[in-house]
């Protein structure tokens, strides 16, 4: 059955650092989310991607953070300069279209120092 | 916009006991609504899901109906496990906002004693 996968599943940082987050959707689907959880806290929507663009973003999706589909597979987040609020559990969605359920990734644990 | 409130946690229960969490929903149109649960250090799985009122969703011994009179979508289990301890998060999409993005909520967190 295909699945979402991310890479790394844990990134360590120092305060300050980019890191790219990457996400490979499962192949047929359309639109493409990242998702954040603090550490004990709920999952936050950061942003939507469709057609190869934004299509919505929340108040957390500042100017440090991009989003990008560079090759057809790949659906990276990038984050310019870390700070340590970006310590979370980052999670990559995908879904076909015409439907409701979003696949989740396994996560990627960002941690910065 | 869109809304999910869970009833707080976190809940403690003895093996086999009887387990309701409460779900209530805010949308406009018509979402499709979910349940994941998180084991610790781990990621979201999908428990169940209902798309339309009056669906019930089932996984596992866990079950949800998709009531649109009361905007509810209450988790419930006969008797518990201890592996069932868990972080339950209540969820919904809908394919009329802009992009279809999930709204969950706060997450109920389940210990279940043997």
């Amino acid at each position: 059955e295909p699945e979402v996968t991310q890479t790394p599943s844990h990134q360590v940082t120092q305060m300050g650092q980019e890191v790219i987050l990457r996400c490979v959707p499962i192949s047929n689907h359309l639109y493409f989310y990242w998702y954040r959880q603090i550490l004990g806290q709920k999952v936050e929507f950061l942003v939507s991607f469709y057609n190869n663009e934004i299509s919505e973003k929340s108040e957390i999706f500042d100017d440090q953070f991009s989003v990008e589909r560079p090759d057809g597979s790949n659906f990276t987040l990038k984050i310019r300069s870390t700070k340590l609020e970006d310590s979370a559990m980052y999670f990559c969605a995908s879904k076909p279209s015409g439907y409701n359920e979003q696949f989740f990734g396994p996560g990627t644990r960002l941690t910065v120092l | 916009g869109n809304s999910v409130t869970q009833m707080e946690g976190p809940v403690t229960l003895s093996e086999e006991a009887f387990l309701t969490i409460n779900c209530t929903y805010t949308a406009t149109g018509y979402p499709s609504l979910f349940w994941y649960v998180q084991y610790p250090g781990e990621g979201l799985q999908l428990l169940l899901k209902a798309t339309k009122a009056d669906d019930k969703g089932s996984n596992k011994g866990f079950e949800a109906t998709y009531r649109k009179e009361t905007t509810s979508f209450h988790l419930e289990k006969g008797s518990v496990q201890v592996s069932d301890s868990a972080v339950y998060f209540c969820a919904l999409s809908a394919l009329n906002t802009n992009a279809g993005k999930s709204t969950f909520g706060d997450g109920t967190t389940l210990t279940v004693k043997p």
